[in-house]
């Protein structure tokens, strides 16, 4: 059974300061997902990983795959209060054929104090 | 006005009545996914369908049921079998071929 842990679950960092999310996943996988969440909303597609070694970076987040190690980070770069939210990854693997599903990890509540 | 409608937002209902939670998307996508979210967890697959008259059981499906009568729409039931079903119900889509997979708005529900 696929395991996708996050750390830490829980976040609080002042505006300025950088961090890193980690997200280990138990199995064979070549593609990672992070998500955004607002309270009480819907989820909000960040980046797709789709290699190892990808990285991808928008604004003050940048995402990275390592695929030997079974590892993404999701590092934030000089925080803002607007980046306060939920962070999900989420791992996928195959359904058989063309489909696959997704395995996410618990998030983690990211808040950023001024 | 293209993208995913879940209706409605919030849903109340009594323990041990069955209920139906819509999910209908208009972007012509193949593959359609249930899930749930529980507080303070990430969200887990209940049923996913690649195509039509066609679903697969997620990693969550006991006291859930679904149909895939058109493309565009992807209802799930919630039983009264289901032993906790209060949560918060998310659909999504994803076109085959590609990789994103795209969230509607949820759908709330509580049940007493």
């Amino acid at each position: 059974e696929l395991k996708v842990e996050q750390n830490p679950l829980f976040l609080s960092m002042q505006e300025g300061k950088n961090y890193t999310i980690y997200c280990n996943y138990s199995t064979t996988s070549d593609r990672l997902y992070w998500y955004r969440q607002d309270p009480g909303k819907s989820l909000e597609s960040l980046f797709v990983l789709l290699s190892n070694g990808a990285v991808k970076q928008e604004g003050r987040l940048m995402a990275s795959l390592d695929t030997k190690a079974r590892l993404s980070t999701l590092h934030i770069t000089a925080a803002v209060h607007d980046l306060s939210a939920t962070y999900f990854c989420a791992v996928a693997v195959s359904g058989g054929g063309s489909n696959y599903k997704l395995t996410f990890g618990k998030g983690t509540l990211l808040t950023v104090n001024p | 006005d293209g993208g995913i409608t879940q209706s409605p937002k919030y849903l109340f209902r009594k323990e041990g009545q069955n209920v139906t939670l819509s999910c209908e998307q208009n972007l012509n996508h193949d593959a359609m996914y249930w899930y749930r979210q529980d507080p303070g967890q990430g969200l887990r697959l209940i049923y996913y369908s690649q195509i039509v008259n066609d679903f697969q059981k997620g990693d969550i499906a006991e006291g859930y049921s679904v149909s895939r009568e058109k493309k565009e729409s992807f209802p799930l039931t919630v039983t009264s079998a289901q032993k906790n079903p209060t949560a918060f119900y998310l659909c999504a889509t994803r076109q085959t071929g590609t990789y994103e997979q795209y969230f509607g708005p949820g759908t709330r529900l509580t049940v007493t």
